[in-house]
């Protein structure tokens, strides 16, 4: 059965503080990985889709990378507007959308 | 928490014709989503659905193509319409608790023949 485990469940960082958020997944045949960030009352905002191992990719102070069993979103320098809760969700061959539980981020000034 | 059981999983449709997809959650929540993720693109919100009031559409989305239904604050159906090649896709229902919390189902796969 395809699973999605996200860490940690809250995170709290001060501002400039960088850190990584992490998406553990298992999966029958992966057809791809996503990373939402998702602001209260809104839904989810795309950011990155990740298809196999080593691919990374950038926006602004966010970086995603991807191995066979996980993967990062590293933030770098956060600031207060990147609070949020950060979702990984993947997308298998055997089966369609899990999301993960998600992230909730606090950046304090 | 909640939990969100969506039907079908998957179906294989004629063009010209119409599918509905049903979701139902396990606790009363006020906000439903609805969201298609076609091959290769991002999950693109088609609807927000609250009870008691009519679907508030997203640009590119219109009631006549993508009806949706909000009878009670557990359950909620999107019909695709006169469907084409091009309206196959992932469709996923969401719902949001305490305005901080969002769950999903495990999404529709629909494919237009």
């Amino acid at each position: 059965e395809d699973q999605v485990t996200q860490s940690p469940e809250a995170l709290r960082l001060q501002e400039g503080e960088s850190s990584s958020l992490n998406c553990s997944y298992t999966v029958s045949g992966l057809r791809g990985l996503f990373w939402y960030r998702q602001d209260p009352g809104k839904g989810p905002e795309f950011l990155f889709t990740l298809y196999s191992a080593g691919e990374e990719k950038e926006k602004e102070r966010l970086k995603a990378t991807l191995t066979k069993k996980e993967s990062f979103l590293h933030i770098t320098a956060p600031k207060p507007e990147d609070s949020a809760t950060y979702l990984c969700a993947v997308e298998g061959y055997g089966q369609n959308f899990v999301f993960g539980p998600g992230t909730r981020l606090s950046v304090l000034p | 928490s909640a939990v969100i059981s969506q039907k079908p999983s998957r179906d294989i449709c004629q063009r010209g014709t119409s599918l509905t997809i049903q979701c139902q959650v396990d606790s009363q929540v006020t906000m439903m989503f609805w969201y298609r993720q076609q091959p290769g693109q991002s999950l693109t919100l088609i609807a927000t659905a609250n009870q008691g009031s009519e679907a508030t559409y997203e640009s590119g989305f219109v009631i006549d193509k993508f009806p949706i239904s909000r009878p009670n604050l557990t359950f909620s159906t999107l019909t695709v319409s006169n469907m084409s090649p091009e309206d196959s896709s992932i469709y996923l229902c969401s719902v949001e608790i305490d305005s901080t919390e969002a769950f999903f189902g495990q999404g529709t796969r629909l494919t237009v023949v």
